[in-house]
């Protein structure tokens, strides 16, 4: 157990409709990184947050938001979904901002589009 | 091309034997992590590497910061390290962020 909880753990849903997938990191851990995990593009990087702000962004679609809050959590919104963005979405934590943290990692959220 | 490459794509190994998995990277980079995916899907860091070795039992993980390579190698192999080996690195963005990128990943089965 790494400590960083995800929910849901799956997620059925239509296309067009919205859905918010939640992370809380470890404790004592600032920074919160999600990641989308598909069959053919494998690990991506989507948005990284420290400490409540956004720190940098990667391949994550408009249609896409995240926040971190005060008491540290983190929810990634996925807005008008597509087929395409059925995949597993990861969450992990880090102490602080830097390439030499280890990040702990969720146990996914599994979100499928019919 | 992929900046970070694996090889290779799929391993089929006996119980007991040495493994080694190679990852490349084409570009400058502050830090390079090893992950485990289990066959539930939970990720594991193993390793995070900036020079040298490092080891942890039975794995073992490698770094040439100049041939842009580093490799993971499991000693007296097991049917529980079955599983996705996937390296990623974090690259020099200059930027004071620490996104990482990662390879497609190397899939291990350890037949007992």
């Amino acid at each position: 157990d790494s400590g960083v909880t995800q929910t849901p753990k799956h997620l059925i849903t239509a296309t067009g409709q919205r859905v918010t997938l939640r992370c809380s990191p470890r404790s004592g851990d600032l920074s919160v990184y999600w990641y989308q995990q598909s069959l053919d593009q494998g690990l991506q990087f989507l948005i990284q947050y420290y400490n409540g702000e956004e720190r940098a962004k990667g391949n994550i679609l408009e249609r896409f938001s995240a926040q971190q809050f005060p008491d540290l959590h983190s929810e990634l919104n996925l807005s008008s979904l597509e087929l395409g963005d059925s995949a597993l979405y990861f969450c992990a934590s880090s102490v602080a901002v830097s390439p030499y943290n280890e990040q702990f990692f969720g146990p996914g959220t599994r979100l499928t589009v019919l | 091309k992929n900046e970070v490459e694996q090889s290779p794509q799929n391993l089929t190994a006996q119980e007991g034997e040495f493994i080694t998995i190679n990852c490349s990277y084409s570009v400058g980079i502050s830090a390079l992590h090893w992950l485990q995916q289990h066959p539930g899907g939970g990720i594991v860091s193993l390793f995070m590497l900036s020079s040298g070795k490092k080891k942890h039992g039975r794995l073992i993980a490698t770094i040439n910061i100049q041939e842009k390579h580093s490799s993971l190698h499991i000693t007296a192999s097991h049917p529980r390290d079955s599983a996705v080996y996937i390296c990623a690195v974090n690259l020099n963005s200059g930027a004071g962020s620490y996104q990482l990128t990662f390879g497609k990943g190397t899939k291990l089965s350890v037949i007992p």
